[in-house]
């Protein structure tokens, strides 16, 4: 059982590169998320989807772009990367719709680092 | 502007005694309220929830309690044990599918 697939796991990118992190999960949930872990910060959610062809700005979207085009399929793309990006991503995803109980599946994260 | 606050970045407790984590939140809509539990290099993990129509909920070692008045909810675990040791992140949903996150809580606890 896979559960929530993220990669790459580590990634050094220079400022102005662009890259896409992708994230798989096999539970056929609908909803899917992308976070960022900073220290001091907690998580904080960047962009999320609440289904197939859907997307969704969260608390910190700026310099991020997002597509889900496939249910099981959730990619966060970096167009001119920053060093404020560097950062832990996390993607999650949820089977939610109706069941309120929010509790998010989680991958292992990916290490971003800009220099 | 952080809805989820947790104030205190670390707690140390001995093995066996009693380790309350703390959370406030401001947004009074908030209506499901979480716990989860990270390891180094690995995911956050769901430890426990908690409904705002409830004011606590038990789950063998782990024990929420929410005091929606002071906005306010604790995590206890009793008793503590070395592999509890992790950080702690409170968490919040108003519409039940966008979860809001405190900035984290790590709990040393000493053998």
């Amino acid at each position: 059982n896979a559960g929530v697939t993220q990669t790459p796991k580590f990634r050094v990118l220079k400022t102005g590169q662009s890259m896409t992190l992708l994230c798989a999960q096999d539970m056929n949930h609908e909803y899917m998320y992308w976070y960022r872990q900073d220290p001091g910060m907690g998580l904080r959610l960047i962009h999320y989807s609440v289904g197939e062809g859907t997307t969704a700005k969260g608390e910190v979207p700026d310099g991020y772009n997002v597509s889900r085009l496939k249910k099981q399929n959730f990619l966060l793309g970096l167009e001119s990367a920053a060093p404020s990006q560097t950062s832990v991503y996390f993607c999650a995803s949820s089977y939610l719709a109706g069941n309120p109980t929010g509790e998010l599946f989680f991958g292992e994260g990916s290490r971003l680092t800009v220099l | 502007d952080q809805q989820v606050k947790q104030n205190s970045p670390s707690l140390s407790v001995q093995e066996g005694r009693i380790s309350i984590l703390n959370c406030d939140y401001t947004n009074s809509m908030f209506d499901y309220f979480l716990w989860y539990k990270k390891y180094p290099a690995e995911g956050p993990t769901f430890l426990i929830s908690i409904s705002s129509i409830k004011d606590k909920n038990e789950d063998g070692r782990f024990t929420v309690f929410l005091n929606k008045s002071a906005k306010h909810l604790s995590l206890h675990i009793v008793p503590s044990q070395p592999g509890d040791s992790a950080v702690y992140f409170c968490a919040a949903s108003e519409s039940s599918y966008k979860l809001i996150f405190g900035s984290g809580t790590r709990l040393l606890v000493r053998p």
